[in-house]
């Protein structure tokens, strides 16, 4: 199973700043089963980012993906208020799904 | 367009059985999605526990494997969940989702999710 580190656990940042979020696979994932999620209390997760580098329907411009074999990225260019939450990202292979650990992002 | 609802009970007892199901409501269930479950304990991070096809057909997380057994009713666009010899661990909020598995693969849709408790 592969499992899926993220980093920072928190970010504490003020609205306007740019966000850089790590996602660290324990092997080699491919870039078509690298996803990131946006969840908010008391609401359903969304995806935003698919395919390690494609924003999902309805994603702003500002969130964008990068990365490739074990080592991914996600960045929020400038962080506006609705975009602080968790973030996760996910992986599939060998017909198990595993998600990091998430990292929270605060208003500082 | 397509949404999924969880429901069920809100609290079993220890070493009991819990019990969810999923409705998919405004598309059916026979497509060529597979259908998960995820769930988030308290203060923890997202885990995947398994998922279906319509046909019947399952994978199961390794670590819940011996405990989870997943269904569909296709005459009832629904799919459920049992979780078996659940303990105070298990507490945790529970969701649906619907797997895209298409040119790229990820969750495309999810469910509001529903808080299970375990106790006695």
């Amino acid at each position: 199973e592969i499992v899926l580190t993220q980093s920072p656990g928190t970010l504490s940042l003020s609205p306007g700043e740019r966000a850089t979020l790590s996602c660290r696979a324990s092997q080699s994932v491919s870039n078509r089963y690298l996803a990131w999620y946006q969840h908010k209390p008391g609401q359903a997760p969304r995806v935003v980012i698919y395919g390690a580098s494609s924003r999902a329907a309805g994603i702003p411009d500002r969130f964008s993906g990068s990365g490739s074999g074990t080592d991914f990225t996600l960045t929020i260019s400038r962080l506006e208020p609705e975009d602080f939450a968790v973030y996760f990202c996910q992986q599939y292979s060998s017909s198990v799904w595993t998600f990091g650990q998430g990292t929270k992002v605060e208003i500082k | 367009q397509v949404q999924l609802q969880e429901s069920g009970p809100g609290l079993v007892k220890p070493s009991g059985t819990l019990s969810l199901t999923c409705t998919v409501s405004g598309g059916s269930i026979t497509t060529t999605n597979w259908w998960s479950w995820v769930r988030q304990s308290p203060g923890k991070g997202l885990e995947w526990i398994g998922d279906v096809y319509y046909t019947g057909t399952t994978n199961y997380s390794p670590s819940l494997k011996s405990r989870v057994t997943m269904s569909v009713d296709t005459s009832k666009n629904q799919f459920s969940l049992m979780l078996a010899s659940v303990t105070a661990a298990d507490t945790a909020f529970y969701y649906c989702a619907r797997d895209s598995m298409d040119s790229y693969w990820y969750f495309d849709l999810w469910g509001r999710g529903t808080l299970v408790s375990v106790s006695s």
